[in-house]
């Protein structure tokens, strides 16, 4: 089945710089690439997904770059803001089909004031 | 429009209690999906239902049950807690060939 490594568990930053978290997966079938956050106590939510067919996304402050030869992807976070401190998950899947997310481990975003 | 709704939001059990928590969707998803999330271990995928009436497990899938008599309700059952299912349950459902999964708030879960 498919296993997912996210790198690193913790990542401190200063406000204003960017933070960058790494993934890589086992699976080349695995096509959807969803990163999520989660606050405490709080559901995951969905905060920018790319599919194997573009190497990169972006959303305002936040992108996602893919490798599908290497299998690893990132999120990257520009300009952090406290509202930025949480934990983020990424995940991987066939995308349309039944199965279920493989998560990594997470990653506790600090953000330094 | 609820989205995703979970019952209970909490719950403490004795080691070999039973019980049911109850995952329901009001956006006419096919594909229902049951994740409990550990500290350290993101979330792990228990059990899933791509329709009424079917079930399939996941990577985790041993001390639980699962049922999905109707297409907007997915259970998942424990016939005998264990301590080691302590933990916080979500669920989760998406459209049919669709990418997005939406999730529940959860069910935390204490087994004592």
């Amino acid at each position: 089945g498919e296993n997912v490594e996210q790198h690193p568990s913790t990542l401190s930053v200063q406000e204003g710089d960017s933070a960058v978290i790494k993934c890589t997966y086992s699976d080349s079938a695995s096509n959807y690439f969803p990163w999520y956050k989660q606050e405490l106590g709080k559901r995951p939510q969905l905060i920018i997904d790319i599919r194997s067919n573009v190497g990169e996304k972006k959303d305002q402050r936040i992108a996602v770059t893919l490798n599908k030869t290497a299998k690893h992807f990132s999120l990257h976070i520009t300009e952090t803001q406290p509202e930025d401190s949480a934990v983020y998950f990424c995940a991987a899947s066939l995308g349309g089909g039944a199965d279920g997310l493989t998560f990594g481990k997470g990653t506790h975003l600090i953000i330094q004031p | 429009n609820a989205g995703v709704t979970q019952t209970p939001k909490f719950r403490v059990l004795k080691t070999g209690q039973s019980m049911t928590l109850l995952c329901a969707q009001d956006m006419n998803h096919e594909y229902m999906y049951w994740y409990r999330q550990d500290p350290g271990m993101g979330l792990r995928l228990i059990h899933y239902s791509v329709g009424e009436g079917t079930t399939a497990k996941g990577e985790v899938p041993d001390g639980y049950n699962v049922s999905r008599l109707k297409k907007q309700n997915f259970l998942l059952g424990l016939e005998s807690a264990a301590p080691s299912q302590t933990s916080v349950y979500f669920c989760a459902s998406k459209l049919a060939g669709g990418d997005e999964q939406f999730f529940g708030p959860g069910t935390r879960l204490t087994v004592l």
